[in-house]
């Protein structure tokens, strides 16, 4: 069955430094999305992604964060200068159609920023 | 303010018992209401994409409906088995395509 894949699977950093987190969406998929958990709350919706541009973006989605899909299949969202409270676990999920058909998940990578 | 609301936070049930749980979610701009089954150290796998009021939808032991008119859905397990334990989760996606999800009910099944 096809995966969403996610990588790293733990990623620890200091804070002010800049990570990128990968994914690799199902490579039919049209829609991508990145949100995050942090430990003991909801999961929050960060942004989504269609025809290689943001359509939706949360009030978490500020000028420290960005998205790019640089290649057709690997979908990476840049944290420029991490904070405490970026530290978290980030999913990245694809769907073909988000009215029709629940998202395929990754695995999710946590950020520890320290 | 939207806010998807998820009872109870957490159940536990007795190997071979049914149960059931709510979900409660924003009548307007209501576009699908998504159902979710989180096992710990794993991703969030799709049970459900519910559209339409009345709408019910079964999977194996799993059941859910809806009512978009009053907000709500209902999951129900059937027999539960030690393999349901898990976190459920709701999300209610709007008309602009953004999923709003509940805290989730944490299922634990006693063997």
């Amino acid at each position: 069955e096809p995966e969403v894949t996610q990588t790293p699977s733990h990623q620890v950093t200091q804070m002010g430094q800049e990570v990128i987190l990968r994914c690799v969406p199902i490579s039919n998929h049209l829609y991508f999305y990145w949100y995050r958990q942090i430990l003991g709350q909801k999961v929050e919706f960060l942004v989504s992604f269609y025809n290689n541009e943001i359509s939706e973006k949360s009030e978490i989605f500020d000028d420290q964060f960005s998205v790019e899909r640089p290649d057709g299949s690997n979908f990476t969202l840049k944290i420029r200068s991490t904070k405490l409270e970026d530290s978290a676990m980030y999913f990245c999920a694809s769907c073909t159609g988000p009215g029709s058909y629940g998202y395929t998940f990754g695995s999710g990578t946590r950020l520890t920023v320290v | 303010i939207l806010n998807v609301e998820q009872s109870p936070q957490s159940l536990h049930v007795q190997e071979g018992d049914s149960t059931n749980f709510t979900c409660s979610f924003p009548s307007s701009n209501f576009y699908a209401l998504h159902w979710y089954r989180w096992e710990t150290a794993k991703s969030p796998e799709a049970l459900f994409v519910m559209t339409l009021n009345g709408d019910e939808k079964k999977k194996g032991r799993i059941s859910a409906t809806l009512n978009t008119k009053e907000g709500y859905s209902y999951l129900y397990i059937k027999g539960s088995q030690p393999e349901d334990s898990a976190t459920y989760l709701c999300a209610f996606l709007r008309s602009n395509y953004q999923l709003i999800w509940g805290a989730g009910t944490k299922l634990i099944i006693k063997p």
